[in-house]
């Protein structure tokens, strides 16, 4: 049971446009969201997160955008950027659960072209 | 450096033989998780300390793996008798008690494993 989905395996976008990475969820109980950046042979970066009691985080280029009532979250680059080529992981994790414990989806791909 | 740091970075080793992880947290973490990631999906839970004690394990865990975090600082991960199913990235994550951290846990550079 996939928690937390990212349909879009790839997204190829030309320097300085937008950039929009989309997730969605299914676990109603999940009351916070972050997206992480992965580098090849890395471990993942944190970026950005929101809490469900948000609608929108934006920190520099990055924003974070939650729909609850959809179960869909979506992160914007504005201006992309050929160092943004990494792989964006959705992330989500239970206020309720003491662990802290985070559901990722499967990754999308993103390649900024010059 | 103060983020996190895992040992061995990478780890070739034949179908059979035991190998063992080494993560070191962010100190002053007391929130200690082992994540594997294969290729193409996302990180999965495996398991997940609260100081020295283990509060969580993943269904993922099987018998073979076993993890320790005997001081409540550094924790390892030993995978027995290791298949070749097991090849993945490990990864070690930690998060802290500050204000306003959320739930943003940060991750080690990951120890690849390969079993040939």
């Amino acid at each position: 049971d996939q928690q937390v989905k990212q349909n879009s395996p790839s997204l190829s976008v030309q320097e300085g446009r937008i950039s929009i990475l989309n997730c969605d969820y299914t676990n109603s109980m999940f009351d916070y969201f972050l997206w992480y950046k992965k580098y090849p042979a890395e471990g993942p970066t944190f970026l950005i997160s929101i809490s469900s009691i948000k609608d929108k985080n934006e920190d520099g280029r990055f924003t974070v955008f939650l729909n609850k009532s959809a179960k869909h979250l979506s992160l914007h680059i504005v201006p992309s950027q050929p160092g943004d080529s990494a792989v964006y992981f959705c992330a989500a994790s239970e206020g309720s659960s003491n662990t802290g414990k985070l559901i990722f989806g499967q990754g999308t791909t993103l390649q900024v072209k010059p | 450096d103060t983020g996190v740091s895992q040992d061995p970075r990478h780890k070739i080793t034949k179908r059979g033989q035991n190998v063992t992880f080494r993560c070191d947290p962010i100190s002053e973490h007391n929130r200690l998780y082992w994540y594997r990631q294969t290729l193409g999906q996302g990180p999965e839970f495996l398991t997940y300390f609260q100081n020295e004690a283990q509060l969580e394990k993943s269904r993922l865990l099987s018998d073979r793996f076993s993890a320790e975090r005997p001081k409540g600082s550094f924790s390892t991960l030993e995978i027995q008798r290791t298949e070749q199913g097991d090849s993945a990235m490990y990864l070690c994550a930690s998060r802290g008690w500050e204000q306003g951290s959320g739930n943003t846990i940060y991750f080690g550079e990951g120890s690849w494993l390969t079993v040939v």
